[in-house]
């Protein structure tokens, strides 16, 4: 059964340094989401991405975050510089179809940790 | 702007206990909610959805406007039904982000 998946697993950064989180959707899909879990919190929504556009970003997403799905196959999430605050659990999602009740398949995550 | 409440951070339960995992929500029109489930070191994965109507793993869940919530219950529990439930919610309004609460951990002991 196809996956959605992220590397690296975990990545170790310090604070000021540009992070890239990798995610692979599902082949067919077309909607590509992250969402973010900090320790403890709830799972947050930052960003939704559809035909090379950003369609959907939270009051979280500012300019210091960036998405790119470079190759037609990769999804990235760009960090700019980080801060402590983004420590957390990144999880990339993807979907068939953006409306409706489709299914949004979630990949494993990569915990970040900012120092 | 949507919320989703998820009162219990824990709820622990014997083997063949009923099961009823609160979740509420606020929202002005015609949500689409979901459970996902997270079993341990494995990804977050939809158990079902109100639109479908359906019974997954023996859980079902009933959309109550009235009341807005969107309970998970099953009736009699089993160990392998320990994981991280988070209520989730859609809008109607043509956007395709979800909305999570905070999630309930659900441990089932023998």
């Amino acid at each position: 059964e196809p996956e959605v998946t992220q590397t690296p697993s975990h990545q170790v950064t310090q604070m000021g340094q540009e992070v890239i989180l990798r995610c692979v959707p599902i082949s067919n899909h077309l909607y590509f989401y992250w969402y973010r879990q900090i320790l403890g919190q709830k799972v947050e929504f930052l960003v939704s991405f559809y035909n090379n556009e950003i369609s959907e970003k939270s009051e979280i997403f500012d300019d210091q975050f960036s998405v790119e799905r470079p190759d037609g196959s990769n999804f990235t999430l760009k960090i700019r510089s980080t801060k402590l605050e983004d420590s957390a659990m990144y999880f990339c999602a993807s979907s068939e179809r953006g409306l409706g009740a489709s299914e949004q398949f979630f990949g494993p995550g990569t915990r970040l940790t900012v120092l | 702007a949507q919320r989703v409440t998820q009162p219990e951070k824990l709820l622990s339960v014997f083997k063949g206990a009923p099961v009823e995992l609160k979740c509420n929500y606020s929202y002005s029109g015609s949500p689409e909610l979901f459970w996902y489930v997270q079993y341990s070191r494995q990804r977050l994965q939809l158990l079902l959805r109100h639109i479908s109507r359906e019974s997954i793993k023996g859980f079902t869940a009933d959309l109550n406007k009235g009341e807005t919530s969107f309970h998970l219950k099953k009736p009699f529990a089993q160990e392998e039904d320990s994981a991280m439930y988070y209520c989730a919610l859609k809008p109607d309004s043509g956007y395709s982000t979800l909305t999570f609460g905070k999630g309930t951990m659900l441990l089932v002991s023998p």
